[in-house]
């Protein structure tokens, strides 16, 4: 089956360290999303790559870093400098391409930091 | 830059009935266009339906309709015959045209559905 996965579902962290979170795509997508929820918010974008080895700044990119070495993969760093780092993050695909950026989401990852 | 407003944080609706959920838009894009997801309490995001601007018909998925306004930049989603799998938040979001990249989504509206 084609889709999105992302692990782990929950995730707890003491405070000060960094945590990396995972994203794994087989619908051979080119572009890839990070996006953060917290309650009473809509999806914000933290980063997005076109694109395996580039990867553009969304709106809320400090204390976040991300990689993108392979098409199917891009995981990302929620690092000690990210100053709220409690939230739902949704990991995203799609293929711009075709005409139209329809995305499509993974599951999710709840992260808790303490 | 585009801006997603969704009025109504709150709706409920009967078993069966019809609701309409809100959205307005702002952009000074020609080419665009225009979605609802459904995140159920799961928290999978779900797209709906999605809209075409340079599309005049309104886009149908079965039970989703939208009522598309593009001079009032006012895009609303009705469901009909609504139904307890229907209870979720309701997002709806904007990407401008072919090559875009960024989907800008609104606040979201909470559907409940009363048996």
């Amino acid at each position: 089956d084609g889709g999105i996965t992302q692990s782990p579902k929950y995730l707890f962290r003491k405070e000060g360290q960094n945590v990396t979170l995972s994203c794994e795509q087989n619908l051979n997508h080119d572009a890839m999303y990070w996006y953060r929820q917290d309650p009473g918010q809509g999806l914000r974008l933290i980063y997005y790559s076109q694109i395996v080895n580039d990867f553009q700044k969304g709106d809320i990119a400090e204390g976040y870093s991300v990689s993108r070495e392979k098409k199917e993969s891009f995981p990302l760093t929620v690092t000690s400098a990210q100053k709220n780092p409690t939230a739902f993050y949704l990991c995203a695909s799609s293929s711009p391409r075709e005409g139209i950026n329809e995305q499509y989401f993974g599951p999710g990852t709840r992260l808790t930091v303490t | 830059a585009q801006t997603v407003t969704q009025s109504q944080p709150e709706m409920s609706v009967q078993e069966a009935e019809t609701v309409t959920l809100s959205c307005t838009y702002d952009t000074s894009e020609s080419d665009y266009y225009l979605f609802w997801y459904k995140q159920p309490p799961s928290r999978q995001m779900i797209l709906v339906i999605r809209q075409e601007a340079y599309k005049q018909q309104n886009a149908t998925e079965n039970r989703f309709s939208v009522n598309f306004q593009k001079a009032a930049k006012s895009f609303s989603l009705k469901i009909s015959d609504s139904q307890l799998g229907d209870a979720a938040m309701y997002f709806c979001a904007f990407t401008a045209g072919a090559g875009s990249y960024q989907l800008t989504f609104g606040k979201g509206t909470k559907l409940s559905v009363i048996p």
